[in-house]
């Protein structure tokens, strides 16, 4: 089993639409969860972290984790064409390494 | 403020070249990372820095080198380079702690021939 595993995609989501991005780890001690959004030969941006079990909002975008599943997912809602990117989840192990997935590419379609 | 800067932006090597990848913050943050980045791959972390002086390695350091004698610059070193150390290199850092939001510079394309 992968550490961090995501579905690479493409995932494709009609605009106005709800993305729901998922991502899967093997640490069970794993302890802070983050959602990096990476366009196109640019550099990753942080969109959200999250550190605790449930839904954590901020704006239109959701985290929701639960430990016990070792899953946490990303809701993107009203999808925009500018939400078009690759999606990156981080986790942080136990032993405070910090492992990548290999990223979901978004494609919202006009 | 320019906040995290990396210099070059793309560099050709020939196998067993040796460079460094330079990268310098103005955020005055503790944390600062090396990461790669190959083709539709994630991120891998190769070293980093709690604090000047302070250095750890990552989950790929095999083939890298760095230092922190400051805390705004953090150099990457590629003593022999190697076709497999073809990628793009981001450079990251935090204010205080891994937990916290990183914030990377706009990379560095590299290509060993």
């Amino acid at each position: 089993q992968k550490e961090v595993e995501q579905n690479s995609g493409p995932l494709s989501v009609p605009e106005g639409a709800i993305a729901s991005l998922n991502c899967t780890y093997s640490d069970r001690g794993s302890q802070s969860f983050f959602w990096y959004r990476q366009y196109s030969g640019k550099s990753p941006e942080l969109i959200m972290s999250i550190y605790s079990n449930g839904d954590k909002e901020d704006g239109r975008f959701t985290a929701q984790l639960n430990k016990a599943s070792q899953y946490v997912s990303l809701l993107i809602r009203d999808s925009q064409p500018s939400d078009s990117a690759t999606y990156l989840c981080a986790v942080i192990r136990r032993d405070d390494k910090i492992i990548f997935g290999k990223g979901t590419r978004l494609h919202i379609l006009p | 403020n320019a906040g995290v800067t990396q210099t070059p932006k793309f560099r050709i090597l020939k196998i067993g070249q040796s460079m460094t990848l330079q990268c310098t913050q103005d955020m005055n943050h503790n944390y600062m990372y090396w990461y790669r980045q190959d083709p539709g791959m994630g991120l891998k972390l190769i070293y980093y820095s709690v604090g000047a002086g302070i250095t750890d390695k990552g989950e790929v350091p095999n083939g890298y080198n760095v230092s922190r004698s400051t805390t705004e610059d953090f150099p990457l070193r590629l003593e022999l380079a190697a076709p497999s150390q073809t990628s793009v290199y981001f450079c990251a850092t935090s204010e205080a702690s891994l937990q916290e939001t990183q914030y990377f510079g706009p990379g560095t394309r590299l290509l060993v021939l």
